[in-house]
């Protein structure tokens, strides 16, 4: 079955330290690959998303995530956080397998606090 | 567009009483998804719809939850007889089909609280 993981619970950066959220999936096919972020009290918004052509992905608000397709990972990037980015991150992987169906995967969710 | 359309935002209920959720995707959108999201569970796809057909609800945790989608700009989740381990935040969601975009766009969630 398909899985993904992210690899940190909890991350906690002070303002202006640089950012890298692991997440690995478990898939053999062609898979879509997404980042979504939840700020607090919110609902999930799409922060980037990568479906083929140049495996770096640039989003909103500065952030980036590279497809490595040998390593199966998707981490996210950010140069330098800002303490407004304080938020749930999820990785999700959608896989089409035809006739209307398709395998979806949100990985466990990633919180990362930026203190001032 | 509006978004993806939730009610209510908040539900707070009785154990044993029926609660049922609502839900208005994005037009033209042919997939919906309901999620169920709580502290300890964190993300937990439920079931989602494609042209109004259900297609996968393995995720729809007992026989208490059903879903239902009678036309493409309306679903419902319920829940019969409610227990407090329900109390979460339930988000629809909906997308294009993933063969043309798949990125699915959230609704504000409803905060279900049952006592």
């Amino acid at each position: 079955a398909q899985s993904v993981s992210q690899h940190n619970h909890h991350v906690i950066l002070s303002e202006a330290a640089s950012l890298e959220l692991g997440c690995n999936y478990s898939y053999g096919g062609t898979v879509n690959l997404f980042w979504y972020v939840q700020y607090p009290g919110q609902h999930l918004q799409l922060l980037l998303k990568y479906f083929s052509g140049d495996p770096l992905v640039k989003g909103i608000k500065g952030f980036e995530a590279e497809f490595i397709k040998s390593k199966f990972s998707f981490n996210l990037r950010k140069p330098s956080v800002q303490w407004s980015d304080t938020a749930e991150y999820f990785c999700a992987v959608t896989a089409y397998s035809g006739a209307g169906s398709y395998q979806l995967t949100f990985g466990k969710g990633t919180k990362l606090s930026v203190i001032p | 567009d509006a978004g993806v359309i939730q009610s209510p935002r908040h539900e707070v209920t009785e154990m044993g009483q029926e609660v049922t959720l609502r839900c208005k995707p994005i037009s033209g959108h042919d997939y919906l998804f309901w999620y169920r999201q709580t502290m300890m569970r964190g993300l937990e796809l439920l079931i989602y719809f494609n042209n109004n057909v259900p297609i996968d609800d393995s995720g729809m945790p007992e026989d208490r939850f059903s879903a239902k989608m009678p036309n493409a700009s309306f679903s419902t989740l319920k829940i019969q007889p409610s227990e407090p381990r329900d109390s979460a935040v339930y988000f629809c969601a909906s997308s294009f089909s993933p063969t043309s975009s798949g990125t699915q766009y959230f609704g504000p969630g409803t905060r279900l609280l049952v006592l």
